[in-house]
């Protein structure tokens, strides 16, 4: 079947420092992979995505590449703020198959000054 | 272009009660998804609406049941509410074609049921 496995939270950084948030997927077919991010009281918003292997997609100082041969898709950032503060989610599409989403369950970030 | 709405974005039932979520996408998207999220649980995909026909469905009880209108608006219902289904809904509009089609998160409704 298909499924999304993130890291467990919560995380807590101090200002500035190096973010790494894991993620590895399970998926029939060729997913999508996609990092949503859901602030305090918000619903999701897209924070980067890529269709195929080897892409990197980018977004507001975060990066995440999709490896095929280790099935992941690991969120990154250099230099965190304390406005990064959210619940960031993992999820997967497998094209063509409908509009199903697959996410997992959210990691929790906290970045104090 | 407006985003996805939803109202009301804040609800308080009672247990046996039903209630019905209303869904407005963002201009030209044809498809709508439903997503339940909790504490426990995380977010789970209840049904996709595409065309005014659902697409796909999630591993929920027929309590809840969805539909889509012909302008791609959606409503989603659910039946003799459990204590159980207090939880954010969160509604997702995209364009409904195939590919890595991107979704599109409403702010959700917050139900809670006593």
């Amino acid at each position: 079947g298909n499924s999304v496995t993130q890291m467990e939270g919560p995380v807590t950084l101090s200002e500035e420092a190096f973010l790494t948030i894991n993620c590895t997927y399970t998926a029939t077919g060729y997913p999508s992979l996609f990092w949503y991010v859901q602030y305090p009281g918000e619903g999701l918003q897209l924070l980067l995505k890529a269709t195929k292997a080897d892409d990197k997609g980018s977004n507001k100082g975060f990066e995440a590449t999709y490896r095929k041969e280790t099935t992941s898709f690991h969120l990154e950032k250099g230099s965190v703020q304390v406005s990064d503060s959210a619940v960031y989610f993992c999820a997967l599409k497998i094209p063509n198959t409908g509009n199903q989403f697959y996410f997992g369950t959210g990691t929790s970030l906290t970045v104090i000054p | 272009k407006a985003g996805v709405t939803q109202t009301p974005r804040y609800l308080i039932k009672t247990r046996g009660q039903q209630v019905t979520l209303s869904c407005s996408p963002i201009s030209g998207h044809r498809s709508v998804s439903w997503y339940q999220q909790t504490p426990g649980q995380g977010l789970q995909f209840l049904f996709e609406y595409f065309s005014e026909t659902q697409r796909n469905k999630g591993n929920f009880p027929g309590r809840f049941s969805g539909r889509q209108f012909s302008n791609s608006r959606s409503e989603m219902n659910v039946s003799t509410l459990e204590l159980g289904d207090s939880a954010l809904y969160l509604c997702a509009s995209s364009l409904g074609a195939g590919g890595p089609d991107t979704q599109y998160f409403g702010p959700g409704t917050r139900l809670t049921v006593l």
